[in-house]
């Protein structure tokens, strides 16, 4: 019964590889959304989606590109990934149109090499 | 632009210690404010949400208060155990389904 679950949970890989995180939640929520945990554990947005249509976009580099093939799915693929992008990846859900709580995914841990 | 502070970043009390945790943020307009509780490699888990026209919000031991006017909220934490520790996260958003912004939290440890 998990609301919003990630994979792979650990992920490393080499410089320059291509590689792609999924998310999926079963809470039935509109919106849903990719935060990124630094080696400070400072937590920042990334992006959001919000019934498949992309709503917020930091400046994050364009190598990021998510996906959102219906509403409960929103997948992160990263190109190209350089030694900086390592991190946790959050992926989190939430319904629409009020102050609704965000759920968070486990997070991927990303290592880059 | 959004800024949230959290005070103190770390912070170690015996057990059974009534504790406050502070948030503090620089723009008071809005949405609503979101406690969340850390534990090492795991994710968030959401403690309470107050709503901008809310004024505390409770939850077991757990009590938040907001002060939308001053841009400060309190985590109060009653007869704190061994199994609160944790990094303590406070997070607000502007407007309905936007993104949270974060502090970047208390690291709480609560020895027995």
């Amino acid at each position: 019964d998990t609301a919003v679950s990630q994979t792979p949970k650990y992920l490393v890989t080499q410089m320059g590889n291509d590689k792609s995180i999924k998310c999926e939640q079963n809470l039935g929520h509109d919106t849903m959304y990719w935060y990124k945990q630094d080696s400070k554990k400072f937590l920042k947005i990334m992006f959001s989606y919000n019934n498949k249509e992309l709503i917020i976009n930091e400046t994050v580099p364009n190598r990021f590109s998510p996906k959102s093939p219906d509403k409960a799915h929103l997948n992160l693929h990263i190109n190209s990934l350089e030694l900086g992008d390592s991190a946790v990846y959050f992926c989190a859900s939430s319904r629409a149109g009020g102050p609704y709580e965000q759920y968070f995914g486990p997070g991927t841990r990303l290592t880059v090499t | 632009k959004q800024e949230v502070t959290q005070i103190p970043a770390a912070l170690s009390v015996p057990e059974g210690e009534n504790l406050v945790l502070n948030c503090s943020f620089t723009d008071s307009a809005i949405y609503n404010l979101q406690w969340f509780r850390q534990d090492p490699g795991k994710g968030l888990t959401s403690l309470l949400l107050i709503q901008s026209s809310q004024r505390e919000q409770t939850s077991g031991r757990l009590n938040a208060s907001l002060d939308k006017s001053s841009g400060r909220s309190t985590l109060y934490i009653a007869a704190s155990q061994p199994g609160d520790s944790a990094t303590y996260l406070c997070a607000v958003s502007l407007t309905s389904g936007s993104r949270l912004t974060f502090g970047e939290g208390t690291q709480l440890t609560v020895n027995p």
